[in-house]
């Protein structure tokens, strides 16, 4: 399994600002993934991130609104910028680890960070 | 593309009674898993069961058990024996076999599942 961390658990933030979320794991981990929920929704995938290389966003995503890093195999940040009200959500980090047999790999989550922008 | 569809926004279920919860799919690969999240008001997301598509036995944990129909793209989850812990919302998600670029989990939109007393 995988401990995950996430620092702040929640903020409220003022239009036009940036804030930078912190995910902290346990175990050395190949992939992180940032995800979004927003409120009464479902969770949507923004970006992978692999140590090493440049972060690969999902469609609807970019690099200048959702800067990440991943500088180690253990920590991550993700950072929400030019805050819109639109933002406001829960951003959830993920990792992914070896399972139970057959090379599955199973994903654990965060307990994420909620965002508010005013 | 694939998606994933919860037909049931809310359930509600007694104490120690069953529930099923349903989930659909769409996707044309032959090979992938099948997952069920639990989402507790903490927040912190859990998995609750998972199913390989090659595999036809219908996987269980404890209460939890999956029917998987991978013709009809179904897979719904049955909770038996309802407990007041499992009162939370419930995701169904699909991950590709192979992967590809990224393991990503696909999501549905939740089953808010409440359990009475």
């Amino acid at each position: 399994s995988a401990v995950i961390s996430q620092k702040p658990s929640r903020d409220i933030c003022q239009r036009g600002t940036s804030l930078t979320i912190q995910c902290q794991v346990d175990s050395q981990v190949t992939m992180m993934f940032w995800y979004r929920q927003q409120p009464g929704q479902s969770l949507t995938l923004i970006a992978t991130a692999n140590q090493g290389s440049e972060a690969t966003y999902e469609s609807g995503f970019v690099i200048d609104k959702f800067p990440i890093s991943r500088p180690n195999l253990t920590f991550s940040t993700l950072t929400v910028s030019n805050m819109s009200p639109e933002d406001s959500s829960i951003y959830l980090c993920s990792v992914e680890k070896g399972g139970q047999g057959e090379g599955y790999n199973e994903q654990f989550f965060g307990p994420g960070t909620r965002l508010t922008v005013l | 593309a694939q998606t994933v569809t919860q037909s049931q926004p809310e359930m509600s279920v007694q104490e120690a009674e069953t529930v099923t919860l349903s989930c659909t799919y769409d996707t044309s690969e032959s090979d992938y898993y099948l997952f069920w999240y639990k989402q507790p008001p903490s927040r912190q997301m859990i998995l609750v069961i998972r199913q390989e598509a090659y595999k036809q036995q219908n996987a269980t944990e404890n209460r939890f058990s999956v029917n998987f129909q991978k013709a009809a793209k179904s897979f719904s989850l049955k909770i038996s024996d309802s407990q007041l812990g499992d009162a939370a919302m419930y995701f169904c998600a699909y991950r590709s076999y192979d992967g590809g670029a990224t393991n990503k989990l696909i999501f549905g939109t939740g089953t808010l599942l409440a359990v009475q007393p």
